[in-house]
């Protein structure tokens, strides 16, 4: 069965200081992986996606994602967060085959500190 | 703003009702999705359509139902509503069903059984 972990509810960092918010997929196929973020009362906003070739994407917002095959991960990063970065991050996946229905993580909520 | 509107914003209703909820694509967006987003489910995938025919169905309730209309507007009909089905109700669109398509979502419906 497809499945997206995300190991962590909550990631705490320090404005400026680098962040990192993790994901690992299980999926039989040829992933497609996704990182939304949700502001409150807001839908979810996409940020960027890896389909294949580099395994470093990057996407909005100064966000980037490095996809490793053998760890099954797909890790977002940030090398200087902002406290408007503050909000519920979701890693996503699809698969080729599986008409671009998304399986989501249970989110990370990401809070940056003055 | 994604470009997905979504209606009504709230709605509050009784155990054993029926309601709808309605969706319009980004212009030029064929695929509509519907997902669920409930604190102990997380966000589901329930049902993807594509230029007015099904796609893809995942955890979607027979209680529930969604159809796409021929100007690309897609609405999901719950019914028998139960205290369990109080969620945000998000609604997606892309211009593909395949490929890794990135999704935009609307605001969402809040839905409040009680």
């Amino acid at each position: 069965a497809q499945s997206v972990a995300q190991p962590e509810d909550q990631v705490n960092v320090a404005e400026g200081n680098p962040l990192t918010v993790k994901c690992t997929y299980s999926v039989s196929g040829n992933p497609y992986l996704f990182w939304y973020v949700q502001y409150p009362n807001r839908g979810l906003q996409f940020l960027l996606k890896y389909i294949t070739g580099d395994n470093l994407v990057k996407g909005s917002y100064g966000f980037e994602a490095e996809f490793n095959k053998s760890q099954t991960s797909f890790h977002l990063k940030k090398p200087s967060a902002l406290v408007s970065d503050s909000a519920l991050y979701f890693c996503a996946v699809s698969f080729s085959g599986g008409y671009n229905k998304l399986i989501f993580g249970a989110g990370t909520r990401l809070a940056v500190h003055p | 703003d994604s470009g997905v509107t979504q209606t009504p914003k709230h709605l509050i209703t009784a155990t054993g009702q029926r309601v709808t909820l309605r969706c319009s694509p980004r212009s030029g967006d064929l695929s509509v999705y519907w997902y669920q987003q409930s604190l102990d489910q997380g966000l589901q995938f329930l049902i993807q359509y594509y230029n007015g025919e099904e796609r893809a169905k995942g955890n979607i309730l027979e209680r529930f139902s969604a159809q796409q209309f021929p100007d690309l507007h897609s609405e999901l009909n719950l019914s028998s509503l139960e205290l369990g089905d109080s969620a945000l109700y998000f609604c997606a669109s892309s211009e593909r069903d395949i490929g890794a398509s990135e999704q935009y979502f609307g605001p969402g419906t809040r839905l409040t059984v009680t």
